[in-house]
């Protein structure tokens, strides 16, 4: 049984560029989260998805960033015209049911922008 | 805000016990207390939970104090990979958000 699969691993863009990060949760699992780790820091919760439904995004910043989980394929996290401070480890986490105690979480995808 | 304060770091010698202690001194009846980890550049790995009684598995056990204000997370014989971040969170249970806090960056000495 594969983990939460997150790739790429490292991305690395240029101020202004768009970066796609992606997410495939474990089999079986319907509910998708995404947190951003910057350096030296610890998680922040940026947004919990099902599938085709947006459930809380109360942690995403409010400009260039959006997130879906289709109906079919992985959850994807957009992020339009990258600054500087975008540059993190963005994490993805999937359960079977709203229970973070079953929370998995992939390896991260780090960004750097350059 | 994390609602828990935790030591910034420790270590301990690896064979010997890990205590890792948490406070949550607001924390409310619905609450419970969830540690986690993070090895270095990897995802956070769930280790375990606990209401009011104390819980043990496979990874570690948890003591929560009777009036639940601080909890102690026991790694019972460390080994050099469970040097990591050990994050401790309180939260209901029907709750998905996780709030991280600094945590404890925990050192097994050879």
């Amino acid at each position: 049984n594969a983990g939460v699969m997150q790739n790429p691993r490292h991305l690395v863009r240029r101020r202004g560029q768009e970066a796609r990060l992606r997410c495939s949760p474990m089999k079986g699992h319907s509910h998708v989260y995404w947190y951003r780790q910057l350096p030296e820091e610890g998680l922040k919760f940026m947004v919990y998805l099902q599938k085709e439904n947006i459930i809380d995004e109360s942690g995403m910043p409010k400009e260039r960033f959006s997130a879906e989980f289709p109906k079919e394929g992985p959850s994807i996290l957009r992020i339009q015209q990258v600054v500087r401070g975008d540059s993190a480890a963005y994490f993805c986490a999937s359960s079977p049911l709203d229970l973070k105690a079953e929370a998995f979480f992939g390896q991260g995808t780090r960004l750097t922008v350059v | 805000d994390a609602k828990t304060t935790q030591p910034t770091s420790m270590d301990c010698a690896e064979g010997r016990a890990a205590n890792l202690p948490c406070n949550h001194s607001t924390i409310s009846g619905n609450e419970y207390v969830y540690w986690y980890r993070q090895i270095h550049s990897q995802g956070p790995q769930y280790i375990i939970h606990g209401l009011k009684n104390n819980e043990t598995n496979e990874m570690a056990s948890l003591i929560i104090t009777e009036d639940r204000k601080s909890s102690t997370l026991i790694l019972p014989h460390a080994t050099l990979r469970d040097t990591a971040v050990y994050y401790c969170i309180v939260s209901e249970d029907s709750s998905y958000k996780l709030i991280f806090g600094s945590g404890t960056r925990l050192l097994v000495r050879p």
